[in-house]
Order: structure tokens, then sequence, then C-alpha cells
């Protein structure tokens, strides 16, 4: 069982909004340490979405944006489009381990 | 272009041993951790666990799944990391990735490979 916890699926329509929650601890989303987000199709390399607070590597498009709160953490997903279908996961860090959700399957209706 | 990609894997017995390789490209391998993942059928990514970059003393941490029979070593010369594995288990069977970590709040990893298939089986 992941430390993270995260919804199994979430869906919603194209053009859309979606949303992707991660609840963690106070020792570790809690504790002070930033939440990153990958992007993971079948049969390809996990994509980092979102790293540290709300910073997007170059060429992840501005509809991803993260958000922190508490011991708990979202993706948002605005203007959903059929290639975001695919599986996403949160992850922390706590105590010299790296905590990962157990991930959420998006699908586009 | 950053890049990593792993290579080793195979179907090994239950029991025995074998040793992945994750060789980095486009960047200063040195400078950055290493990590291990893996993903099992139907299951959702596991840290294995990573060794951080010499500057940071080139320590290594485990996931306690794999603890104990798992190690990870680095030539940051060649460049490649490894991963070996020993007393593998049918529960050892997933995808192994390797990652490149960023030292921050914690780490992240922003660069991973495509996997490579292991698979524990008589």
């Amino acid at each position: 069982q992941s430390v993270l916890t995260q919804p199994p699926s979430v869906s919603g329509a194209p053009g859309q909004r979606v949303t992707i929650s991660c609840t963690g601890s106070s020792s570790d989303i809690g504790g002070g340490y930033d939440i990153h987000w990958y992007q993971h199709l079948p049969g390809t390399a996990p994509k980092l979405l979102i790293y540290g607070k709300n910073n997007r590597p170059s060429g992840v498009p501005d509809r991803f944006s993260g958000s922190k709160s508490g011991t708990s953490a979202s993706l948002a997903i605005t203007g959903l489009r059929a290639e975001d279908e695919a599986d996403y996961y949160c992850q922390s860090y706590d105590s010299n381990s790296v905590l990962f959700g157990g991930g959420t399957k998006l699908t586009v209706l | 272009e950053v890049q990593v990609v792993e290579s080793g894997g195979g179907l090994v017995e239950p029991g025995r041993s074998l040793r992945l390789s994750c060789t980095g490209s486009g960047f200063i391998f040195g400078d950055y951790a290493m990590s291990w993942f893996r993903q099992a059928p139907g299951k959702g990514l596991e840290w294995v666990g990573f060794i951080r970059s010499k500057p940071y003393g080139g320590s290594t941490t485990y996931a306690a799944s794999v603890n104990g029979r798992f190690a990870i070593s680095r030539d940051d010369s060649k460049p490649i990391g490894y991963l070996q594995m020993n007393s593998l288990s049918s529960e050892d069977s997933a995808v192994y990735y390797c990652g490149r970590g960023v030292s921050g709040s914690g780490y992240y990893f922003d660069s991973w490979g495509l996997g490579t298939l292991v698979t524990v089986s008589s």
C-alpha cells in the first residue's frame, strides 16, 4: 500500500478541468517536502510534469499545474485533451525515502 | 539531449542474481543522483533505491522491500549506474526504470528511460 494516497481513477470530457489529489502525512507532504507529478503512458518512459512549487519542465504545457496545502496536494489539468489519457503519480520524500502515490488513471471521455 | 537507457533485463530463475545497467548521455552524469524504480504488471510505480552524487557523499538508500538484497553503484567515468539484484523472487518481476535525480526539497526525477523487463521464473 502506497504511503501517498491518490484516487484510482478520474475522468473528464475534452475541454474540461480535472484534478487529481494526493494525500500524505505530517512527515512527508506536511513536513515541508515538495510534491512532484509524473505522467506515464504504457510502454513509455515516465515523464516529469510538475516539480517543486508548481514548476514545469520545458515542453510541458501550462494546462498542467500543481498546488499543495497542509498534508495534501493536487494536480490540475485544464482544457482536457485526448492525449492526456494516462496514469499520473505524485511523489514526495521522507527520511531518505522516495514516496510515490498509487497512481491515478485519467480517462478522457 | 539528456537521456538515460536501461539494459540487462531478462529471464532469471528464483534465487539467482541479475545486474541492470543505466547509461547516461547528454549531461554530466556525476553531478546527479541516480535512482531505480520498478513497475510490476498491473501495479503502480515503486521506488527501489538511489545513489547520491559524489558531491553529496555518494551514499545509497533502498526501499524496505529490497534492502539487503539489492545494491546500487555507479561509475561516473563510463558513465553507468548499476542495480545488482540478488536472491530474486517472483515478486521482483517488473519493468525496471532508472531516473536522473535532482536534489532540492528531497529529490525529483527529471529524465527516465524506457525500462528493462525482469522476469523471475523457473
